[in-house]
C-alpha cells in the first residue's frame, strides 16, 4: 500500500511564528486531506486538496501531486493551532486512504 | 445531527469480553470509515463502507472484529472476545459520496476502549 511521511514529526513554536509541514507520499492519488487534531482528540479536516493551492485565512495548502507531495503552512501561529497534523491521501493502486504519523506541533504562548 | 457521533464516549471492559461501539454518520453520508487509534500514534484503518457495496474490512486486525452497516446508515464495530491490546480510541467518519471534492471525510469524537 501507500506509504506517507510526514515531517517534522514534533514542532515548537512561538507564537506568532511561520511553519511549513510536508507530506511525502510513495503512489500516485486522486485525494489528499489534512487533518487537525486538537488535544481533545477531535479531528476536523481542515483540506481537502488532491492537486494545487488552496487558502483558508492562516493556513493554506499545496498539493504536487507529479512529485508526490504535499505541504501545509501556517502563518501568524496561535497558541490554538496546537496538535497533531495528519496528512491522509487516498491512493490511485488500492483506493485506501492512508494517515501519516502526523507532526505534533506545540505553539508557545 | 450536525455531525459524526459515536456512542458511547467511553468503555472499560475486561478481557475476554465482547464490545459493541456505535457510529451515527451525517445524514445523507453514503461512506463510512472506522479508524483505530493506540496513544499518540497515527490512525489505522480498519473498515469502509461505501453505499450498497460490499465493505473493505482490509484493515480489521483479526477476525475477532467485525462491523455492519444497517439501512446504509447507522454502523456498529464489534469486538469479540476484546485483548489488552485492542486498548485504544475507535473513530469513525463519514463522507458525503466518492468524487471530486465530496470525498471529506468529517469524525466523529471516537470511543475511548480501555481492557483491563
Amino acid at each position: 500500500g501507500i506509504q506517507v511521511e510526514q515531517s517534522p514529526p514534533d514542532l515548537i513554536l512561538q507564537e506568532g511564528a511561520n511553519s511549513t509541514l510536508r507530506c511525502n507520499f510513495s503512489d500516485s492519488v486522486n485525494n489528499l486531506q489534512w487533518f487537525h487534531q486538537n488535544p481533545w482528540g477531535q479531528l476536523i479536516n481542515l483540506f481537502y486538496i488532491p492537486s494545487g493551492t488552496k487558502q483558508n485565512g492562516r493556513l493554506s495548502a499545496t498539493t504536487v501531486a507529479t512529485e508526490r507531495y504535499s505541504l501545509l503552512y501556517i502563518s501568524s501561529s496561535q497558541t490554538t493551532d496546537s496538535g497533531v497534523y495528519f496528512c491522509a491521501p487516498r491512493s490511485n493502486r488500492d483506493d485506501k486512504i492512508i494517515f501519516g504519523k502526523g507532526t505534533r506541533l506545540h505553539i508557545l504562548p | 445531527g450536525a455531525g459524526v457521533s459515536q456512542s458511547p464516549s467511553n468503555k472499560v471492559t475486561e478481557k475476554g469480553k465482547d464490545v459493541e461501539l456505535r457510529c451515527d454518520p451525517i445524514s445523507g453520508h453514503t461512506a463510512l470509515y472506522w479508524y483505530r487509534q493506540s496513544l499518540g500514534q497515527g490512525l489505522e484503518f480498519l473498515i469502509y463502507f461505501q453505499g450498497n457495496s460490499a465493505p473493505d474490512k482490509s484493515g480489521l486486525p483479526s477476525d475477532r472484529f467485525s462491523a455492519e452497516r444497517t439501512g446504509g446508515s447507522v454502523s456498529t464495530l464489534t469486538i469479540q472476545r476484546t485483548q489488552q491490546e485492542d486498548s485504544a480510541v475507535y473513530l469513525c467518519a463519514s463522507s458525503l459520496v466518492r468524487g471530486y471534492n465530496t470525498d471529506t471525510q468529517y469524525f466523529g469524537p471516537g470511543t475511548r476502549l480501555t481492557v483491563l
